[in-house]
């Protein structure tokens, strides 16, 4: 069964605890992303992967670190540094990294700060 | 700004007609379109995408139609069901990875 999968479905942190979430693809693709959702708003992009052992900044990639050491994760870490962590957190991949690609999205980890 | 936005936030439909949701882009330079269908607390799910060198692109039950002229990307969904009440959002790329979002149309299906 091939797809994107994400845990925790549901996490619970403490304001100024570090948070690591998980991503994993068995769809073989080169690219993953991190996108950030608000309640009520569409999808900002957080940090990308085009290949393993390398990756870049999104719109705000402040406050967040990744790593992507294998091809089939991407691992997310939400750090004391980011403001306002609470939010539903999609992870996605596709084939390539070059944008024209289909971006196929996991079910996403909803983060709540206390 | 968002390069990306939809013109209207909610949309009623009733059950067996048909859906016509749209879409704004502001970047002349985009090449590349796509439609996500998002229900409550799942990620998007991919329905259909269109490339800049098409303007219409068919898929089961739904059609995408690009025009390039006024920068204007919609989504119709034949014979609304149901299933189809989520949110729906149209993203676009200009030649790299990003997929820019706009803010979603909420579409709810009356029976």
């Amino acid at each position: 069964d091939g797809g994107i999968t994400q845990s925790p479905k549901y996490l619970f942190r403490k304001e100024g605890q570090n948070v690591t979430l998980s991503c994993e693809q068995n769809l073989n693709h080169d690219a993953m992303y991190w996108y950030r959702q608000d309640p009520g708003q569409g999808l900002r992009l957080i940090y990308y992967s085009q290949i393993v052992n390398d990756f870049q900044k999104g719109d705000i990639a402040e406050g967040y670190s990744v790593s992507r050491e294998k091809k089939e994760s991407f691992p997310l870490t939400v750090t004391s540094a980011q403001k306002n962590p609470t939010a539903f957190y999609l992870c996605a991949s596709s084939e390539g990294g070059d944008g024209t690609d289909t971006q196929y999205f996991g079910p996403g980890t909803r983060l709540t700060v206390l | 700004g968002e390069s990306v936005g939809l013109h209207l936030p909610t949309l009623s439909v009733q059950e067996g007609d048909n859906s016509i949701i749209n879409c704004a882009y502001s970047n002349s330079a985009s090449d590349y379109f796509i439609w996500y269908k998002q229900e409550s607390g799942k990620g998007p799910q991919f329905i259909i995408d269109i490339r800049s060198n098409m303007d219409k692109r068919q898929g089961q039950r739904v059609t995408v139609l690009l025009n390039k002229t006024v920068k204007h990307l919609s989504l119709q969904i034949a014979a609304t069901q149901p299933g189809d009440s989520a949110v729906y959002f149209c993203a676009e790329s200009f030649n790299d990875y990003k997929l820019s979002f706009g803010a979603g149309t909420t579409v709810t299906v009356r029976a």
